[in-house]
């Protein structure tokens, strides 16, 4: 199993202000089968990125993912009020199970 | 796409959970997709227990493997989920999900509203 640790745990910023959220994999993602996604309280997770680095349908260029091997990094350009969230990365390599981060809580500081 | 949980928010220990997912808008008999289970239990991250294929293939996580059954019910365009011999640590919020059958592209791209899942006698 492929266990993705994200950090920080906790990252507290101010609007307009970028954001930078880590997961590192036990093991290399093959093909860069990484997802990240957003979910805010009450609500089921949003598809964000995929494949490390393309955005889904929707969603605003501010947001960007990248990496490649055992290291990703989700940025966020300038932060808005309505970018703070939990955040979590998956792993949809051929090695299953399937797994996820413990997720980033982005808190406005 | 929407897809829609449902089922008993209660479930005794030992007892059997049983949880159907609704497809509007596809079709779960196409062979483009994998439909999935995925629980967040209150507070904590996700985790991914199963998928089943239109072709009746499945893939289960084995933190569950010996207790759970997926199945698909084309007439009703639904899927569904059976957890046996439940415990307090299955008490969660579970997702049906949706992810596409092409490697690059199996993200979770359509959720449920998600269901919460009490187990309690």
């Amino acid at each position: 199993e492929i266990v993705l640790t994200q950090s920080p745990g906790t990252l507290s910023l101010s609007p307009g202000e970028r954001a930078t959220l880590s997961c590192t994999a036990s093991l290399s993602v093959g093909s860069r089968y990484l997802a990240w996604y957003q979910q805010k309280p009450g609500q089921a997770p949003r598809l964000l990125i995929y494949r490390g680095s393309t955005r889904a349908t929707g969603i605003p260029d501010r947001f960007s993912g990248s990496g490649s091997g055992t290291d990703y990094t989700l940025t966020i350009s300038r932060l808005e009020p309505e970018d703070f969230a939990v955040y979590h990365c998956q792993q949809y390599s051929s090695s299953l199970p399937w797994t996820f981060g413990q997720g980033t809580r982005l808190e406005i500081k | 796409v929407k897809l829609q949980e449902s089922g008993p928010g209660l479930v005794k220990p030992s007892e059997t959970l049983a949880l159907s997912c609704t497809v509007s808008g596809g079709s779960v008999s196409s062979a483009d997709y994998y439909w999935s289970w995925i629980r967040q239990p209150p507070g904590k991250g996700l985790e991914w227990i199963g998928y089943i294929h239109a072709s009746g293939q499945t893939h289960y996580n084995p933190s569950v493997e010996s207790r759970i059954t997926m199945s698909i019910d084309t007439s009703k365009n639904q899927f569904s989920l059976r957890l046996t011999s439940v415990t307090a640590a299955d008490a969660a919020i579970y997702f049906c999900v949706r992810s596409v059958l092409e490697p690059g592209d199996r993200a979770f791209d359509y959720w449920g509203q998600g269901t919460m899942v009490t187990v309690s006698s």
